[in-house]
């Protein structure tokens, strides 16, 4: 069974930086052909893509959000870590992770809130 | 960058099917896939490579993609089918992943 579940900060202040950790399950991070995303959806908003990393740990990102983040893995940990720099209010929202085995998103974690306030 | 446009609302009484489109230019050469997302909770897989179902979602699920449109389609609509719906593509021209900005279906 495959389980993903997002852990971080819930609050977090302006220009400061933003850590979140993905712990998997059922399956290894080193698994052919696989891939963890980072998605995030604001309040009452859409959802927005943010990064992917491979099992062979290619990366790609968010285009328009490229210069603030970061995604890698700890095989060991079963983690995949997502940093962003430079938070703004604008980027509060809920934060998924999520598993694919092609180019779609078949197993999500529940998803964890990150507010950004002074 | 590429652009997937969906209509913000959609409304549909009980047993009627609903027809949730996803714009894009020359979609019909992407595969598209769909989410499902209930209030407070996460996404869930309901079509995937424009119209294979994932294991547990019911045929009454399915989906189409031609030319410039994309459409899921909901056969006999359940009050339990509202929520808000998603599309999906790899964009492979710059290399990530879009989504739309959503359809929100209502059940009268």
């Amino acid at each position: 069974q495959i389980t993903l579940k997002e852990s971080g900060p819930t609050l977090v202040k302006p220009t400061q930086t933003l850590t979140l950790t993905c712990t998997v399950s059922g399956f290894s991070l080193n698994n052919d052909r696989l891939g963890v995303s980072w998605l995030r959806q604001p309040p009452g908003k859409a959802l927005e893509w943010l990064a992917l990393i491979y099992w062979d740990d290619d990366k790609r990102y968010n285009p328009s959000l490229r210069s603030r983040l970061t995604i890698t893995k700890d095989t060991s940990k079963n983690q995949v870590v997502l940093t962003m720099i430079n938070m703004a209010p604008v980027d509060t929202a809920t934060y998924f992770c999520a598993h694919s085995s092609g180019w779609y998103l078949d197993f999500w974690g529940q998803g964890t809130l990150v507010t950004v306030s002074s | 960058s590429y652009v997937l446009t969906q209509p913000p609302s959609m409304s549909v009484a009980p047993g009627e099917t609903a027809n949730i489109p996803c714009g894009g230019n020359n979609i019909g050469t992407d595969s598209v896939h769909w989410y499902q997302q209930r209030p407070g909770q996460a996404p869930v897989l309901v079509i995937y490579y424009d119209s294979d179902r994932p294991s547990g979602i019911p045929e009454r699920f399915s989906g189409s993609n031609s030319g410039n449109t994309a459409t899921l389609t909901i056969s006999r609509v359940e009050a339990g089918d509202e929520a808000d719906y998603y599309c999906q593509v790899w964009d492979s021209r710059s290399d990530h992943v879009v989504f739309g900005g959503g359809t929100k279906l209502t059940v009268l």
